[in-house]
């Protein structure tokens, strides 16, 4: 079972920021938190990971909570190309292994 | 750089029937993974490919699935044979190394529709 809990949909006006939030209360303290998206009919596209610190890219940034319970995903000018189901993963040991286990994620819908 | 690339796109076939999935990933990836979405459902992991050796084949749904990869570059995944539940689209991901983080890179997967 997946390791995080994320609102099933969210909608956010072009330009603004979004800010999509994730419940991950169990995780380990050597487990990262990562954020892939799947825009459409394509496979999903990683969008970045951290484990105890904010981290920002170019696409992002990602907010982790000092207990590291819950973490937030924010892209800082929505476009419409954004639209698209974000899925927050805890990458932990599973049946022996490490794997990724995709939850049902946030499904964005950025407006015009 | 090439990304993972899977093939077919798209495959249409009659239940009973056999199809044969492929995937190469980015050269120099020694990690291969499959997953798959059925229709409504979240995304599921099917195996782990660690070079040729499957390292995690866990959530292969039943022996109906066959996955190689042979000599540790592209993989294929052998549905036979096909049933109706078996349609979805199908993911393969690779990455360098697993380690304390590990960034998976997707193919644009394969959509089999099983009649």
């Amino acid at each position: 079972d997946a390791k995080t809990t994320q609102p099933p949909s969210m909608d956010c006006a072009e330009g603004r920021a979004a800010n999509l939030p994730c419940n991950h209360s169990t995780i380990s303290g050597n487990e990262y938190v990562y954020w892939y998206r799947q825009i459409h009919s394509q496979g999903p596209q990683y969008i970045i990971h951290g484990l105890k610190n904010n981290e920002t890219n170019e696409m992002a940034s990602l907010i982790i909570t000092e207990d590291r319970k819950s973490s937030t995903l924010i892209l800082p000018h929505a476009t419409l190309r954004d639209t698209a189901v974000y899925y927050c993963i805890v990458r932990g040991l599973t049946s022996g292994t490490y794997k990724y286990i995709f939850g049902t994620g946030t499904r964005l819908k950025v407006l015009a | 750089e090439a990304g993972v690339t899977q093939f077919p796109s798209h495959s249409v076939i009659e239940k009973g029937q056999t199809v044969t999935l492929r995937c190469d990933p980015i050269s120099g990836h020694d990690n291969l993974y499959w997953y798959r979405r059925v229709m409504g459902k979240e995304i599921k992991f099917l195996l782990h490919f660690v070079k040729e050796s499957k390292q995690d084949e866990s959530g292969m749904p039943n022996n109906r699935f066959l996955a190689e990869r042979t000599g540790g570059t592209y993989s294929t995944l052998k549905v036979q044979p096909a049933e109706l539940e078996d349609s979805g689209v199908y993911f393969c991901a690779s990455s360098q190394q697993p380690g304390g983080y590990e960034k998976l890179f997707f193919g644009s997967g394969t959509q089999l529709s099983v009649l």
